[in-house]
């Protein structure tokens, strides 16, 4: 079975600083990863997905993540944030033999002046 | 350009009431699923359906029930509600074919069990 762990509950962050959100998934087989973004009082949208290819995925709004197959991981970055970025991240994997995605609980980015 | 639409955006029922919940996509996605969100426990899958005439249970279903009549409607049931089933619900929707994920969402569905 699939799991997908994200440590961070809340990230504080200043605008235009850095940022990274972390991800680690488990599975025993080939994987497809997700990273969705959760405005206030909104459904989920995709920020951006890795297939297969390159392990760089450039997403919207600025956002990229790599994937390391190694580290089981796949950490989303913004070189420097907005006060729009406030919002809750998911990360999601999925695998060939399953049509689900199963969602980590989330990472609440707070991004202040 | 509705994509995604869930009926309706609020609900407080009492213990025990019954309620549908309706989820209605325009974009001919084949795959459509229901979750529901918690604090602290991200989106938990309750029930999905891979196509018209046929619903799978995900990781929560008890106490859930679905239909999928039509290939654009896909409906949640409470028979019986319980103060556990307060929750945001979401629906979503997507193509069979993986590369053209992703899943579109709804705006969610706020219900309450008093």
């Amino acid at each position: 079975a699939q799991s997908v762990t994200q440590l961070d509950s809340q990230v504080p962050v200043f605008e235009e600083a850095p940022v990274e959100l972390r991800c680690n998934y488990s599975s025993s087989v080939s994987v497809y990863l997700f990273w969705y973004v959760q405005y206030p009082n909104q459904g989920l949208q995709l920020l951006l997905k890795y297939l297969s290819g390159s392990t760089l995925v450039k997403g919207i709004n600025g956002f990229e993540a790599e994937f390391n197959k190694s580290q089981t991981s796949f950490h989303l970055r913004k070189p420097s944030v907005h006060i729009s970025d406030t919002a809750e991240y998911f990360c999601a994997v999925s695998t060939d033999n399953t049509d689900k995605l199963i969602f980590g609980t989330g990472t609440r980015l707070q991004v202040f002046p | 350009n509705a994509g995604v639409t869930q009926t309706p955006k609020f609900r407080v029922l009492k213990t025990g009431q019954s309620m549908t919940l309706l989820c209605a996509q325009d974009m001919n996605h084949e795959y459509m699923y229901w979750y529901r969100q918690d604090p602290g426990m991200g989106l938990r899958l309750i029930h999905y359906s891979v196509g018209e005439g046929t619903t799978a249970k995900g990781e929560v279903p008890d106490g859930y029930n679905v239909s999928r009549l039509k290939k654009q409607n896909f409906l949640l049931g409470l028979e019986s509600a319980a103060p556990s089933q307060t929750s945001v619900y979401f629906c979503a929707s997507s193509y069979f074919d993986r590369d053209n994920q992703p899943q579109h969402f709804g705006d969610g569905t706020r219900l309450s069990i008093l």
